[in-house]
């Protein structure tokens, strides 16, 4: 089986600020781990993902999110917050050795991220 | 880009009505999916199909069903709505045999059951 989880809600930061939004998983095998974001009325947009190699993947709009295995996480960063990276945020895994089931994906509850001036 | 197209963004139905929902993709894309989208539960699988008429239940298909007779379509179907089922319907799809892939979205249809 597979899970995620994003423990907070809502992230508040002030414009310029390093922002951290976090999440960890469960998988029986390795994971792939992904990051997507959704701004309102629109569907999810695809921000970075982790396969392997290097724990430190960068992705769209300047944001980065770094693996951890031994901590299972995978937490999105970006050092300098900006007004228009509010948003949701979601996380999202699935197990490597999972076998059928097109790519299906394990989603977070997501994180509402909310950049103040 | 790859683009997916869901038919409606705003649709209104009443109780016991046959709803579909249609969804369109551009990049001959093999696996598709239906999502609702309810706040704090983040997004649950419906349904997903990774070929034509091929189609598997993911994690909350009662009262659903679908079809896909072309590969680039993938429709949702509620059998007789209900209002439990007011909710925001995502449809995705992703390439076949990479698991690693991303799934792209559409934009949503927010669909209100009164």
């Amino acid at each position: 089986a597979q899970s995620v989880a994003q423990p907070e809600d809502q992230v508040n930061v002030a414009e310029g600020n390093p922002l951290t939004v976090k999440c960890t998983y469960s998988v029986s095998g390795n994971p792939y781990l992904f990051w997507y974001v959704q701004y309102p009325n629109r569907g999810l947009q695809f921000l970075l993902k982790y396969i392997t190699g290097d724990n430190l993947v960068k992705g769209s709009y300047g944001f980065e999110a770094e693996f951890n295995k031994s901590q299972t996480s995978f937490h999105l960063k970006k050092p300098s917050a900006l007004v228009s990276d509010s948003a949701l945020y979601f996380c999202a895994v699935r197990d490597e050795g999972l076998t059928g089931g097109g790519n299906k994906l394990t989603f977070g509850t997501g994180t509402q991220l909310k950049v103040e001036l | 880009d790859v683009k997916v197209t869901q038919s409606s963004r705003y649709l209104v139905k009443r109780t016991g009505e046959k709803v579909f929902l249609e969804c369109v993709q551009d990049m001959d894309h093999e696996n598709m999916f239906w999502y609702r989208q309810d706040p704090g539960l983040g997004l649950r699988l419906i349904y997903f199909s990774y070929d034509v008429k091929m189609k598997e239940k993911g994690d909350i298909p009662e009262g659903y069903s679908v079809s896909r007779e072309k590969k680039e379509r993938f429709s949702l179907i509620l059998e007789s709505a209900s209002t439990n089922q007011t909710s925001m319907y995502l449809c995705a799809s992703s390439l076949q045999g990479w698991s690693n892939q991303p799934q792209h979205f559409g934009d949503g249809t927010r669909l209100s059951i009164l």
